[in-house]
């Protein structure tokens, strides 16, 4: 079975920091995986994905993810953080074979001024 | 094009109740899935819906139900509603329901259930 531990439940960083929030995965097959943001009372946002190919990611508002097979890890990162980054974050993964996403618990990050 | 958009957003309801929430997928999407989040649980897939058959269906028990319509609209069920049920109902679409899509989610429902 497919797992997702997202390490942190809250990420505090102060704007112009560096936002750094982890995510393991664990899957007997080759795995795509996702980040998501969920901003209060919404739905959830794709902000990248791995699917197959390069293994460093970009997604939107310049955030960005590296694929580690040997770690099993796909770390979400972002060189500085904006106010309007504050949200809740959530990595996923699915076989391939199918669209039934499994998340981590999710991370809460707050940016500081 | 319009987003997901899912009806009602808010919703109350007492325990034995039944429920049922609604989800329109974006034009042309014809798949839907349906997760569940609560603070305990996190986020739970329920199950998939591809031209009105039922593709996939995680751990729930079968007082949650759904369907899918001919226009791929999707309505999901619980029946005999629990305290434990309260949570954002969240549906999401993709146009074949192919993993490397994208699914775009909508607001999702909130239920309370008393």
């Amino acid at each position: 079975a497919q797992s997702v531990t997202q390490l942190g439940s809250h990420v505090s960083v102060s704007e112009g920091a560096l936002v750094l929030l982890r995510c393991n995965y664990s899957s007997s097959v080759p795995p795509y995986l996702f980040w998501y943001v969920q901003y209060p009372n919404q739905g959830l946002q794709l902000l990248l994905k791995y699917t197959t190919g390069a293994t460093l990611v970009k997604g939107i508002n310049g955030f960005e993810a590296e694929f580690k097979k040997s770690e099993t890890s796909f770390h979400l990162t972002k060189p500085s953080a904006h106010m309007s980054d504050a949200a809740e974050y959530f990595c996923a993964v699915s076989d391939r074979y199918g669209n039934k996403l499994v998340f981590g618990a999710g991370t809460i990050l707050r940016v500081k001024s | 094009k319009a987003g997901v958009t899912q009806t009602p957003r808010y919703l109350i309801k007492t325990r034995g109740q039944q429920v049922t929430l609604s989800c329109s997928p974006i034009s042309g999407h014809r798949s839907v899935s349906w997760y569940q989040q609560t603070p305990g649980q996190g986020l739970q897939f329920l199950f998939e819906y591809f031209s009105e058959t039922q593709r996939n269906k995680g751990n729930f028990p079968g007082r949650f139900s759904g369907r899918q319509f001919s226009n791929s609209r999707s309505e999901m069920n619980v029946s005999t509603l629990e305290l434990g049920d309260s949570a954002l109902y969240l549906c999401a679409s993709s146009q074949w329901g192919e993993v490397q899509e994208t699914q775009y989610f909508g607001p999702g429902t909130r239920l309370l259930v008393l």
